[in-house]
């Protein structure tokens, strides 16, 4: 099984709105990932957490907050966006090591949720 | 640093032709790591394959074959007998060994008319 589930699909937010967004995988790996995709781009990475530590922060915005509840969940939320924040929001997950990522190792992405920021 | 290009933006190509996309790396390290993704209009970013930079063999799957070339730092994704289901937007990515982060290039568009 090498699914990596993204909830909500869609979402649509207020520049005041407190919203989350969640990330499922159980194929066991311990590494998690936050990427964001801005139309014709190829994603940004955001935030990278292995063994449920935040072992990368891409100097993002604190209005992002990532969680790693535990080894199968990884949530972001989200407060005071800006409509530029707007963009795909994928998560993806992939082998691990205590000290980070495994590199040599595929990352399985999840469908994604299309964020709008009004 | 490391980079990733992929020149050709977008392919537009009649079903059943075969279409190459490619794909050219920088790197310093020797021990790096290759790999093709598809997004289709959906948004899901699906793994295609992996290639360790120690491993030049050229792999087929079904109608897709990859040429790795160290020597001319290249890793080319070929599509033979192209599908109108094919058509997706294909990402190039390289992973240094040093590195926790998978560098994509641009994407190349490709659109299977049929």
């Amino acid at each position: 099984d090498t699914e990596v589930t993204q909830t909500p699909k869609h979402l649509v937010m207020g520049m005041t709105n407190k919203k989350s967004l969640k990330c499922e995988q159980h194929m066991g790996h311990r590494a998690m990932y936050w990427y964001k995709q801005k139309a014709k781009k190829p994603p940004e990475l955001m935030f990278v957490y292995s063994y449920e530590k935040l072992s990368i922060n891409e100097s993002v915005p604190s209005r992002f907050s990532p969680e790693c509840p535990n080894s199968s969940l990884l949530n972001l939320h989200l407060h005071a966006l800006q409509p530029e924040d707007s963009a795909l929001y994928l998560c993806a997950s992939s082998q691990g090591l205590a000290g980070g990522p495994a590199p040599g190792y595929e990352q399985y992405f999840g469908p994604g949720t299309r964020l709008t920021v009004t | 640093a490391q980079k990733v290009t992929q020149a050709q933006t977008e392919i537009s190509v009649v079903e059943k032709e075969d279409v190459t996309l490619d794909c050219v790396y920088e790197t310093r390290d020797t021990t790096y790591y290759l790999f093709w993704y598809k997004q289709p209009p959906s948004g899901e970013l699906v793994f295609l394959i992996r290639r360790n930079s120690f491993d030049e063999q050229n792999e087929i799957s079904g109608r897709y074959s990859w040429n790795f070339q160290k020597s001319t730092s290249s890793f080319n994704f070929t599509i033979t007998a192209s599908q109108v289901v094919d058509s997706a937007v294909y990402f190039c990515a390289l992973r240094e060994t040093s590195g926790s982060r998978l560098t994509f290039g641009e994407g190349t568009q490709l659109t299977v008319n049929p």
